[in-house]
């Protein structure tokens, strides 16, 4: 499958400012890569769809203006979450589509204080 | 979409097979089936996907119901490794339109 990179594995920041998060395919041109949250105790929840060279695809309920996402590249993926405030905390991981397959990354656990 | 129903958790001792059941009524005749693990704080990791046929990789078994109503996954000879959320999951859409939407998963844990 397809080797998937996510950055920073953690990351504290203070409440109103934003935070990028980085998801890399490393060996595979991902047209299409997806953005999940998951709180503790919880499972996945999906985000959004991120495409290569056009407007993400987000789900319903979720802010596309807080959580901005970014595919310039085949190859890169980023998801900033704007002013974030502490109910932003959770873990957030990405995913790269090839063909039928899917490969997650390891996850960026995200702390607002 | 289809959705998945599993048990909430599931034990079993080491060595022995792990027999994990999941249900999805609903499902449509291109929707694949997909079976990840996430172990806890880690990214999910794959271990199985199938269409209509049983599949079998190095990891566990794939059986899914002649109608495809419902599927076991079978890790055969479980460890303490194996402990982990089990999530089953059937794809929605195909190709760069489809997705994969978690449910609730199973959380299985192998004791000695």
């Amino acid at each position: 499958g397809a080797v998937v990179s996510q950055h920073p594995s953690r990351v504290i920041c203070k409440s109103g400012t934003s935070v990028k998060i980085e998801c890399r395919s490393l060996d595979f041109q991902a047209t299409t890569m997806f953005w999940y949250r998951q709180f503790p105790k919880q499972s996945l929840m999906l985000m959004a769809t991120s495409n290569e060279g056009s407007k993400a695809t987000y789900e319903q309920g979720v802010e596309k203006d807080k959580f901005l996402i970014n595919h310039a590249s085949l190859t890169l993926s980023t998801l900033t979450v704007t002013s974030a405030h502490p109910e932003d905390s959770s873990f957030y991981i990405c995913s790269v589509q090839y063909g039928d397959g899917y490969t997650f990354g390891s996850g960026t656990r995200l702390t607002v204080v | 979409d289809a959705k998945t129903t599993q048990p909430t958790s599931m034990d079993c001792a080491e060595g022995r097979a792990a027999n994990l059941p999941c249900n999805h009524s609903t499902i449509s005749g291109n929707e694949y089936v997909y079976w990840y693990r996430q172990i806890h704080s880690q990214g999910p990791q794959y271990i199985i996907h199938g269409l209509k046929n049983n599949e079998t990789n190095e990891m566990a078994s794939l059986i899914i119901t002649e109608d495809r109503k419902s599927s076991t996954l079978i890790l055969p000879h479980a460890t303490l490794r194996d402990t982990a959320v089990y999530y089953c999951i059937v794809r929605v859409g195909s190709g760069t339109a489809s997705k994969l939407t978690f449910g609730t998963g199973t959380r299985l844990q192998v004791t000695l």
